[in-house]
């Protein structure tokens, strides 16, 4: 496909498990987001990939975050531990350049339980 | 801190009118702002940029920015109910991370028929 393709659409995990969440960028796309947004309200930044340099991860909000790109391609965001506050919807943007506009994915839903 | 402010609505607005929609950022040094459209449950969807003040017109939307006032708005013109949505404005700044956005919280739009 020819947009940003994010996997699972939907995740439940029991408290305390660990989750991985995957992202495939537009192909070509330099530049690699990833975002959560809660219910109602905007997305806020986690972290930030050029190729497969990490180049800002000052969003992720505990170091239960990691996210890598390896490849500089797929990218994929863990969640070690997970906590009921870490439900929300994860989304991954791409760029062609850091300041070109971002194109989204359709998210991945995480619910803890 | 680095803030984008929206009136979260609902705006409500008849089928066949101008929709506005209004935004401010904290930031002065902010070069880049965008607005995204959303549906519920889906992901963000990019239907405007500007970069530089004054109006940017694409079919029915129009995108307006005022640095000096720290404002950008959206205008659509000829709403349809298929408008109806949550529009996200998003910033981003000059000199911080090269791409992260800063976004609202959105303005939930309504059109009626």
């Amino acid at each position: 496909g020819a947009g940003v393709s994010q996997s699972p659409r939907y995740k439940v995990a029991k408290r305390g498990q660990d989750v991985a969440l995957r992202c495939d960028p537009i192909s070509g796309h330099v530049s690699l987001f990833w975002y959560q947004q809660a219910l109602g309200q905007g997305p806020e930044f986690l972290t930030y990939f050029q190729n497969e340099a990490q180049l800002d991860k000052s969003g992720l909000p505990s170091d239960r975050f990691f996210a890598e790109r390896p490849e500089g391609s797929v990218s994929t965001l863990k969640i070690q531990r997970t906590q009921q506050e870490d439900s929300a919807v994860y989304l991954c943007a791409s760029s062609l350049a850091g300041a070109q506009p971002q194109h989204f994915g359709d998210g991945t839903r995480l619910s803890i339980l | 801190q680095k803030e984008v402010e929206q009136n979260s609505g609902p705006l409500s607005v008849p089928e066949g009118a101008i929709a506005s929609l209004n935004c401010t950022y904290s930031d002065r040094g902010s070069q880049s702002f965008f607005w995204y459209r959303q549906y519920s449950g889906k992901s963000p969807e990019l239907i405007m940029f500007i970069y530089s003040n004054g109006d940017k017109e694409d079919g029915r939307f129009t995108a307006q920015l005022n640095k000096a006032s720290q404002y950008v708005s959206l205008l659509i013109r000829d709403s349809q109910p298929s408008d109806s949505a949550t529009y996200l404005c998003a910033v981003k700044a000059y000199g911080g991370s090269q791409g992260n956005l800063i976004f609202g919280k959105g303005t939930k739009l309504s059109v009626k028929p």
